[in-house]
Order: structure tokens, then C-alpha cells, then sequence
């Protein structure tokens, strides 16, 4: 079985611009996780939804949006970059809407570059 | 507040060696702890998680791991290193989020492997 995928794999922006990435979890999982990585630091939390419902948000600001389809695919998107939007953007599927103890399963991530 | 402690940015063991990777969380509630390793350019693998029962959990690759309520802590640990378990590794312990849940991350620790 396929794992959690994510498109594009690199991707350079400019400061200003607007980015959108793209998550497909498992088959089967209806839950989407988004996590920002920024380079030497461990993933920060930014959204999870299910269902196509946020179930929660991190401290992020406004800029960051996201949303879920019915295919339970998820797009992940970021208006007005700024330099410190720099960094690996990783995404998470699990199976239900997670209790705390469901295991996430994430894909390799997005590496953006904001110059 | 929530929040995940590895004391150790990075830690170099020769080959055939032990290792610990030391983990320390603040949680209110009972733990759902897990252990995740990074290859570089990756996404994160998970290598083994605790929720409840027996404190010494088993994981993939030889990794085992310990927890200790009255340390408050999650220590991961390998008895004989190979080369190709040099990584990033990452504690995380799971928490509820409003209609939801997420994963924090502790800032991770490098591991190094000396021929």
C-alpha cells in the first residue's frame, strides 16, 4: 500500500507570494495533520483536520489555511511568504479523528524555500 | 504547559556500541509517547510508541525504549549501533487539541555513528 504522498517535493518561492501544497494520506485514513519543520527543530503543529472539518490549529498566523476534500486529500496553503516560512512541511495521516493514541503516519515532506 | 525535552542536540557513539537517547515531557495527563527518526532529506518513521502496560516498549530496528512516570521521562536505547542508524531522532508525546489531537516534538537529537 501506498503511504502518505506529497507534492511537489522542493519548491521556490519569493517573499509576497502564495504557495499551495498538496497531501494524500493512506487509503483508508480520514485524518490530515500539517506540521512546519523549520531546519534544526522538531515539527510544529498547524493543522489537523477530518472529515473536512479543522479539529485544530496551532499558533500559526492567519496566513496558513488549509482545507480537506472528500477524498480525504488535503492542500495545505500559505498567502504573503516571508523568509521564516522557510522549511520542511510535513504531512500526517490517521486513521480516524484521533483519539491521542492513534499513530500518525507522515509523508516525506515539502521543502519550501522562501527567498 | 505541554512541552518535550531532548537535553542532547547530538550524541556521537562508535559502531557496535550502546546507546541512549535521553527524552524528558511535560504532560497533565497520562503520556502517549512516541519515538520517530528522521533520515536526512525524509520524512519521519516511527519507531515505536508507549500508551500504556508494560514501561519497556519494543520497536522496529532493535530500538527499545523505557518509560519512567516519576522522571517524567521517555529514554530510547539500542544496545549494539549501526552505521546506518545515523539520523535525527525525535520524542513526541501526544495531546488533545479542541476536537482533535496533535503531536508535540522535542527539538531532536542527531545521533552519529563512528566507524
Amino acid at each position: 500500500d501506498a503511504g502518505v504522498t506529497q507534492s511537489p517535493t522542493h519548491l521556490i518561492k519569493t517573499r509576497g507570494q502564495q504557495v499551495t501544497l498538496r497531501c494524500s494520506p493512506i487509503s483508508g485514513h480520514k485524518s490530515v495533520s500539517w506540521y512546519q519543520q523549520v531546519l534544526g527543530q522538531g515539527p510544529q503543529f498547524i493543522f489537523q483536520y477530518y472529515e473536512k472539518e479543522e479539529r485544530g490549529r496551532g499558533n500559526f498566523p492567519d496566513r496558513f489555511s488549509a482545507r480537506q476534500f472528500p477524498n480525504y486529500s488535503s492542500e495545505l496553503n500559505v498567502n504573503a511568504l516571508l523568509l521564516g516560512d522557510s522549511a520542511l512541511y510535513l504531512c500526517a495521516s490517521s486513521i480516524n479523528s484521533g483519539a491521542v493514541r492513534e499513530t500518525q503516519y507522515f509523508g516525506p515532506g515539502t521543502r519550501l524555500l522562501v527567498l | 504547559a505541554q512541552s518535550v525535552t531532548q537535553p542532547d542536540i547530538h550524541i556521537t557513539v562508535s559502531e557496535g556500541a550502546s546507546l541512549e537517547l535521553r527524552c524528558n515531557y511535560s504532560y497533565g495527563a497520562t503520556p502517549y509517547l512516541f519515538w520517530y527518526v528522521q533520515s536526512p532529506g525524509q520524512g519521519l518513521q516511527l519507531l515505536l510508541k508507549y500508551f500504556s502496560g508494560d514501561t519497556l516498549v519494543q520497536g522496529i530496528k532493535g530500538f527499545e525504549a523505557e518509560f519512567k512516570r516519576s522522571q517524567s521521562s521517555f529514554n530510547l536505547r539500542k544496545p549494539s549501533v549501526h552505521w546506518s542508524d545515523a539520523a535525527e531522532y525525535f520524542c513526541a508525546v501526544g495531546a488533545r487539541n479542541t476536537g482533535g489531537f496533535k503531536t508535540i516534538f522535542g527539538a531532536g537529537t542527531r545521533l552519529f555513528v563512528k566507524a
